[in-house]
């Protein structure tokens, strides 16, 4: 199963607003609505941060959402903060043999 | 608080054997399904294996069927892979994740509660 496919890298100002996309296929993010993003800092374990493409955890600020077109699912954060510098990774359910999938990760930079 | 921990990671030799636990404690360890997901030294996560909440169902990533194995003893609030025949490309940090529940749901592909991970290296 290969891995969902997002940008390597993203970067913004401080209160821009930046999307990261994760392109899979019919039978993972185009056939289901289970999408989930992380953010991970380094050396740190991953936070989820949306989760059924558009919903947030409790206390997930409301800066970060999510939507999906097709077979791409994107994450949009909104005046965009220092402190969300950081890797960020898309995962799907599918129906292959395997059955949840991630993307390769996103490295956004606040410039 | 609700909180993960994991152990057992270590230095072993190719086609060695190894077994990782993960201690749940500040939730009801057996009403979630639970997962090991892995990440290699400057790589991304890959999701290994998961397990029903009283064990009867696991599935596995392709990458490791056949070689470990997943496990829980709810009595203990506990998690464990069994994992043999190592590979050096099994070398990464290995997490137990808890799978996402809000209310009455719970979600697919959505892991809320993470370990700190324990490190894997298979070296000869």
């Amino acid at each position: 199963q290969s891995a969902l496919t997002q940008p390597a890298s993203v970067s913004g100002s401080p209160g821009q607003s930046i999307t990261i996309s994760c392109t899979g296929t019919s039978s993972d993010v185009g056939g289901y609505n289970y999408v989930s993003w992380y953010q991970q800092h380094p050396g740190k374990a991953p936070k989820l941060m949306i989760y059924e493409v558009t919903h947030r955890p409790s206390g997930i600020s409301d800066r970060f959402s999510g939507s999906k077109s097709g077979n791409t699912a994107s994450l949009t954060i909104s005046g965009l903060q220092a402190e969300d510098e950081a890797d960020y990774y898309c995962s799907s359910y599918t129906s292959s043999t395997t059955p949840f999938v991630f993307g390769a990760g996103t490295k956004v930079t606040v410039l | 608080q609700v909180q993960l921990v994991e152990s057992g990671g270590g230095l072993v030799k190719p086609g060695g054997s190894l077994i990782l636990s993960c201690a749940g404690s500040g939730f009801i360890f057996s009403n979630y399904y639970m997962s090991w997901i892995r990440q290699a030294p400057g790589k991304g996560l890959e999701w290994l294996s998961y397990i029903s909440t009283g064990g009867s169902y696991t599935d596995y990533a392709d990458s490791v069927k056949g070689r470990f194995t997943i496990s829980r003893d709810n009595a203990f609030n506990s998690l464990y892979l069994q994992m043999n025949s190592l590979r050096v490309e099994d070398t990464a940090v290995y997490y137990c994740a808890r799978r996402f529940c809000s209310g009455a749901s719970c979600y697919p592909a959505a892991f809320d509660v993470w370990g700190q991970g324990t490190m894997v290296t298979v070296s000869s």
